[in-house]
């Protein structure tokens, strides 16, 4: 297991269109966490999932946007009728949660979008 | 509210020198942790180094080290002996609360420009 993937690494899209994107975690973690990230800015935390049970959503995911995962496995970010401002690189991230005060992250490369 | 201040936006070190990249943070949960992140053009996210609000001791990774002052509310980053690999953004990040969701808040991060 080399990692979180996430595919694709780069899309271009036309306003409009549907996009999704998918994330495969590190396969031992059963937390997922997705999160937007616009030039300039620091990454904002979108959503979560524990297993398979999405239980976190942020007020930036508008209904737009749709998250699942699966069997606990892997995780797809839909987004309906984009729009410029979806414009963003969007990180997964993967966790083992569990007892104990450290929480390691790890991050996948992203996938950057660009809304034409 | 929860809150991560970078207020770096950029930063220039001599290669060999050592640097201090600024974060003060914001939390009034007992319990959290704080993360530093290099972000290189690539766009993946790359741990480097972790402080425990309840770590007795600053913590060390390498060439990293932060600073945590915690009556001040600050967990500066030190890379020592800085190389041109380091030329990256740095982000400064929070896990705060008990809970599930383990979410990181970040800072709006420093851009380090290592020159030779």
């Amino acid at each position: 297991d080399t990692g979180v993937s996430q595919n694709p690494r780069h899309k271009i899209t036309k306003r409009g269109q549907n996009v999704t994107f998918r994330c495969d975690p590190i396969s031992e973690h059963n937390r997922l966490y997705w999160y937007r990230q616009t030039l300039g800015q620091g990454p904002e935390f979108l959503t979560y999932f524990q297993n398979e049970a999405q239980l976190e959503k942020s007020r930036l995911l508008s209904d737009r946007f749709s998250a699942e995962r699966p069997k606990g496995s892997f995780s797809t970010l839909e987004i309906q009728r984009t729009e410029q401002g979806d414009s963003a690189m969007y990180l997964c991230a993967s966790s083992l949660g569990g007892q104990g005060a450290y929480y390691g992250y790890t991050f996948g490369s992203g996938t950057r979008l660009t809304v034409v | 509210a929860q809150k991560i201040t970078q207020t770096q936006p950029g930063m220039f070190v001599q290669e060999k020198e050592a640097v201090t990249l600024d974060c003060t943070y914001d939390t009034s949960d007992p319990s959290y942790g704080l993360f530093w992140y290099k972000q290189p053009s690539s766009g993946e996210m790359i741990f480097l180094i972790y402080q425990g609000s309840y770590d007795q001791q600053n913590a060390t990774e390498g060439r990293y080290s932060l600073n945590f002052q915690k009556a001040r509310k600050s967990a500066n980053l030190v890379i020592s002996a800085s190389q041109l690999g380091d030329s990256a953004m740095y982000f400064c990040a929070m896990r705060a609360g008990a809970g599930n969701n383990r979410k990181l808040i970040w800072g709006l991060g420093t851009s380090l420009a290592v020159n030779p």
